[in-house]
């Protein structure tokens, strides 16, 4: 069954120091999402992304964050400058078409700043 | 920002006992989607209901979606221990649109 990768699966990075997280959504989705979860705390959305643009973003998504879809398969959130309060589990989603409500989530990224 | 308050947030029984979670808002939702998530490790979709009233079976899961869309229950029948996990309820206004998600409620099955 198509599945939702995400690498690395723990990243720890130094406070200031710029990390790209990846994800391979599933092969003929075309809505793809990054969300956080803090530890302790609920999934909050980060952003939104179809036709190679930000179709939506949250107050949490600012100028440090940015996202790409560098080729046909991968889609990456980078944080440029990592602070403390970025530590937390990154997921990716993607979701197959416009009439679908599903979004299938990937692994997760454990970013831990330090 | 559509909040979904889910109850309760911590439920501890025994295998083979009936339980029923509970996913609330204030606002409508086009869709509710309810996940299951273990430590460390993405949600996992469990079902997704759209038609107020609507109720989905899936084994010994059964979710209802609320008349005016703004709430929703999962009950689970005979509960064993591979049922043990952290079950999410999230929704959106449309389709495609960013999912708010409650906090969750922690279901542990012991033996």
């Amino acid at each position: 069954e198509p599945e939702v990768t995400q690498t690395p699966s723990h990243q720890v990075t130094q406070m200031g120091q710029e990390v790209i997280l990846r994800c391979v959504p599933i092969s003929n989705h075309l809505y793809f999402y990054w969300y956080r979860q803090i530890l302790g705390q609920k999934v909050e959305f980060l952003v939104s992304f179809y036709n190679n643009e930000i179709s939506e973003k949250s107050e949490i998504f600012d100028d440090q964050f940015s996202v790409e879809r560098p080729d046909g398969s991968n889609f990456t959130l980078k944080i440029r400058s990592t602070k403390l309060e970025d530590s937390a589990m990154y997921f990716c989603a993607s979701r197959v078409d416009s009439y679908a409500y599903e979004q299938y989530f990937g692994p997760g990224t454990r970013l831990t700043v330090t | 920002t559509q909040l979904l308050e889910q109850s309760p947030q911590f439920l501890s029984i025994q295998e083979g006992e009936n339980l029923t979670v509970y996913c609330n808002s204030s606002s409508v939702f086009s869709s509710l989607q309810w996940y299951r998530q273990e430590p460390g490790e993405g949600p996992v979709l469990l079902v997704t209901v759209v038609t107020g009233g609507e109720v989905k079976k899936l084994k010994r899961l059964t979710f209802q979606f609320g008349d005016a869309r703004k709430d929703s229950s999962l009950h689970i029948t005979a509960a064993q221990p591979g049922d043990t996990g952290l079950y999410l309820c999230a929704g959106a206004p449309n389709s495609g649109y960013a999912l708010n998600f409650g906090k969750g409620t922690s279901l542990l099955v012991t033996p």
